[in-house]
C-alpha cells in the first residue's frame, strides 16, 4: 500500500493563479481531510469529505474548493491564490469513527505552497 | 469554539534525561490524540486517550488523559535525538490539533 500521496511536493505560485493539490488513497478509508500548517498554529481543518460526494467545510475553508468524485481521490482547488494561503498542506485519510475514541489518520507528506 | 494549547511551544533537552509536556483546554473531549511529526513529514499517530485518567505507555513514552477529559499529557523518559520532533495533541481526532511542542534531543 502507498498509503496518502500527495502531488506535487512543492509549488510556487503567483498572485491569482489558479491550482490543484492532488491527493489519493488506497485503504479504502471513507474520511479524508485537508489541512494546512503555519508556524505557531498547528494544523487548522480547511475541508473534509465523509464519503464520495460528500464535502463540508472546516474551520478555514475560504479560497479553497474540494470535490470527492470516488472513494480514493480527495483534490483540493486554490481558484485565486493569496500570499496568505502560502503554507504547508498536508491530506489526511481515516476510517469513520463508530465508538469510542477516533480512528488514526493517515497523513500524506505535504505539499509546501508559495504564493508570490 | 473548542481550542487546545500545548506546552512549552520549545524544549531542547540533552540526551538521557526526562521531559514532560502539556495539552490543555477548557473544553471537555471524548478523546485526545497525540501525534509525532518530523520535519517534511506528515504527523504520524502515537496514542489514542478515551477515559478519563487513563494512563498509556509506549516505550519509553507515557500519555496520561486528564481526569476531567480536558487536559493530557505525555513523558518521556531518558530522552533519544529520535524523539526529536514537533509533539502534537489533536481533540476529537479529525478537527481540533494544538499548536504542538517542538522537541529538540541533542546528543
Amino acid at each position: 500500500n502507498a498509503g496518502v500521496t500527495q502531488t506535487p511536493k512543492f509549488q510556487v505560485l503567483k498572485t491569482g493563479q489558479s491550482m490543484t493539490l492532488q491527493c489519493a488513497q488506497d485503504m479504502n478509508h471513507e474520511y479524508m481531510s485537508w489541512y494546512r500548517q503555519d508556524p505557531g498554529m498547528g494544523l487548522r481543518l480547511i475541508h473534509y469529505s465523509v464519503g464520495a460526494g460528500i464535502t463540508d467545510q472546516g474551520e478555514v475553508p475560504n479560497g479553497y474548493n474540494v470535490s470527492r468524485s470516488t472513494t480514493e481521490d480527495f483534490p483540493l482547488r486554490l481558484l485565486s491564490a493569496a500570499p496568505s494561503q502560502t503554507s504547508v498542506y498536508f491530506c489526511a485519510s481515516s476510517y469513520l469513527s463508530t465508538s469510542g475514541g477516533d480512528n488514526e489518520q493517515f497523513f500524506g507528506p505535504g505539499t509546501r505552497l508559495t504564493v508570490l | 469554539t473548542q481550542l487546545l494549547e500545548q506546552s512549552p511551544q520549545f524544549l531542547s533537552i540533552q540526551e538521557g534525561e526526562n521531559l514532560t509536556v502539556y495539552c490543555n483546554s477548557s473544553s471537555v473531549f471524548s478523546s485526545l490524540q497525540w501525534y509525532r511529526q518530523e520535519p517534511g513529514e506528515g504527523p504520524v499517530l502515537l496514542v489514542t486517550v478515551v477515559t478519563g485518567g487513563e494512563v498509556k505507555k509506549l516505550k519509553r513514552l507515557t500519555f496520561q488523559f486528564g481526569d476531567a477529559r480536558k487536559d493530557s499529557s505525555l513523558h518521556i523518559t531518558a530522552a533519544q535525538p529520535g524523539d526529536t520532533g514537533l509533539y502534537l495533541c489533536a481533540g476529537q481526532g479529525k478537527v481540533i490539533f494544538g499548536p504542538g511542542t517542538s522537541l529538540s534531543v541533542i546528543p
